[in-house]
């Protein structure tokens, strides 16, 4: 069926490491894409979106490409800060459809 | 205030009661979510609505039932309580401004964790 996965967490870094977080998707259709964040208590907020094949999604110094060919969506930070722990959901939702990804929990720690 | 909230924040009940979870948006968005948020399984949809009137079944809608009178409320019953619906909920709102397309950002309610004893 159709669903979202991510990269098994949970990921501990140092701070200013470089970040990793690969989703790939199998559903079909023509969505968009998200990364949403969720930090302890909270709802989820969005991180950044791409929309179509080829796209790049940037925020926060956090970036995504929505790459087609290879159905994913892999999240990147080139340094990581404490304030960054938190978990990341990527989604894929189109007109008719909505599919969240298991998340993955990060920590960094100075 | 603005944005959308859920009532109540914590909820512990038991078993085959009926609870009530509610929703609110203050953005006029037209389309409105209710997921269950579970360990190892992520956010689980389990119903939406496109408007006023108007709901469709998510992934996992057994166990409840939405209604949606008024664009700016949601609200998600459990008819009859059980353990296994022991979660965090989450309510969601989106705007369809820019056209047809349902798949803009969605903003998130702060949740409300339900437990079912």
């Amino acid at each position: 069926g159709d669903s979202v996965t991510q990269m098994e967490g949970p990921v501990t870094l140092s701070e200013e490491a470089f970040l990793t977080i690969n989703c790939t998707y199998t559903a079909t259709g023509y969505p968009s894409l998200f990364w949403y964040v969720q930090y302890p208590g909270e709802g989820l907020q969005l991180l950044l979106k791409a929309t179509k094949a080829d796209d790049k999604g940037s925020n926060k110094g956090f970036e995504a490409t929505y790459r087609k060919e290879t159905t994913s969506f892999h999240l990147e930070k080139g340094s990581v800060q404490v304030s960054d722990s938190a978990v990341y959901f990527c989604a894929w939702i189109s007109y008719d459809k909505v599919i969240f990804g298991p998340g993955t929990s990060l920590s960094v720690i100075p | 205030d603005a944005g959308i909230t859920q009532s109540p924040r914590y909820k512990i009940t038991e078993t085959g009661r009926q609870v009530t979870l509610m929703c609110h948006q203050t953005w006029s968005h037209s389309y409105m979510f209710w997921y269950r948020q579970d360990l190892g399984h992520g956010l689980r949809l389990i119903y939406y609505s496109a408007a006023a009137d108007i709901t469709d079944k998510g992934e996992v809608p057994d166990g409840y039932v939405v209604s949606r009178s008024k664009t700016e409320n949601f609200p998600l019953t459990l008819e009859s309580a059980t353990r296994s619906q022991t979660s965090v909920y989450f309510c969601a709102s989106s705007d369809t401004a820019s056209g047809t397309r349902a798949y803009n950002e969605q903003f998130f309610g702060p949740g409300t964790r339900l437990t079912v004893l």
